[in-house]
């Protein structure tokens, strides 16, 4: 399973965009990379989820190099409420969690 | 609302009680798994179960013992635990063949266990 790394934590101001860059150097080909949002006492819940280039919903956009050795999640005009742990994972459906980012959003 | 339910949503425990935690999915899933996330960490992945067979036991301690008797339905048995097994509990499940890219999981709201 590829390794992730991403930064214990961030901190932004409402309505900025906030940028977490999550690197896999080890990701596989057949790798998707997914993100997860969790608020605390809460199961995650599914964000983003792409392969390569770049993906975008109502929610997020997700970034990814060719090399596909990093991925970026991009959160437009932040919140208070979007402050959570941001997880990113890479393969399949063992579902294997990172440390997280936890992204604190002041007024 | 997930589709993921999880009961009891609290539980509190002696550590020569016995009891199991519930999780059960109405979202057709073929994979399930169980998770323990302790104070300010990481989930740690405990088991999983894909097509209502065990693929997954990470080395976990023989106090907890998971049942899966249908692709809907996963338990976990726990006896004679520790206080540090104090945590909150998390089910998922998700479809498609379980060690496969883009798999995307749902959770249940965890139960929190407290061990006295």
């Amino acid at each position: 399973l590829a390794k992730t790394t991403q930064p214990i934590s961030m901190d932004s101001y409402e309505g900025q965009e906030v940028n977490i860059t999550c690197s896999h150097n080890n990701i596989a080909t057949n790798d998707y990379i997914t993100w997860y949002q969790q608020f605390p006492s809460q199961g995650p819940r599914f964000i983003i989820q792409g392969y390569k280039t770049k993906v975008t919903n109502e929610v997020a956009s997700l970034f990814i190099p060719a090399d596909r050795k990093s991925s970026t999640l991009s959160l437009p005009r932040v919140s208070l409420s979007d402050t959570a742990v941001y997880y990113c994972l890479v393969g399949g459906g063992k579902l294997i969690f990172g440390q997280g980012t936890e992204l604190s959003v002041k007024p | 609302e997930t589709g993921v339910t999880q009961t009891p949503r609290h539980l509190v425990m002696g550590m020569t009680n016995k009891k199991s935690l519930k999780c059960e999915q109405h979202l057709g899933h073929n994979a399930m798994y169980w998770y323990k996330q302790s104070a300010k960490k990481p989930l740690e992945l405990m088991f999983v179960y894909s097509l209502e067979e065990r693929v997954e036991n990470n080395s976990v301690p023989s106090r907890f013992s998971p049942e899966c008797p249908n692709s809907s339905h996963l338990f976990l048995h726990l006896h004679t635990l520790q206080p540090e097994d104090s945590a909150l509990y998390l089910c998922a499940s998700s479809q498609g063949r379980w060690s496969r890219g883009g798999t995307e999981a749902f959770f249940g709201q965890g139960t929190r266990l407290t061990v006295v």
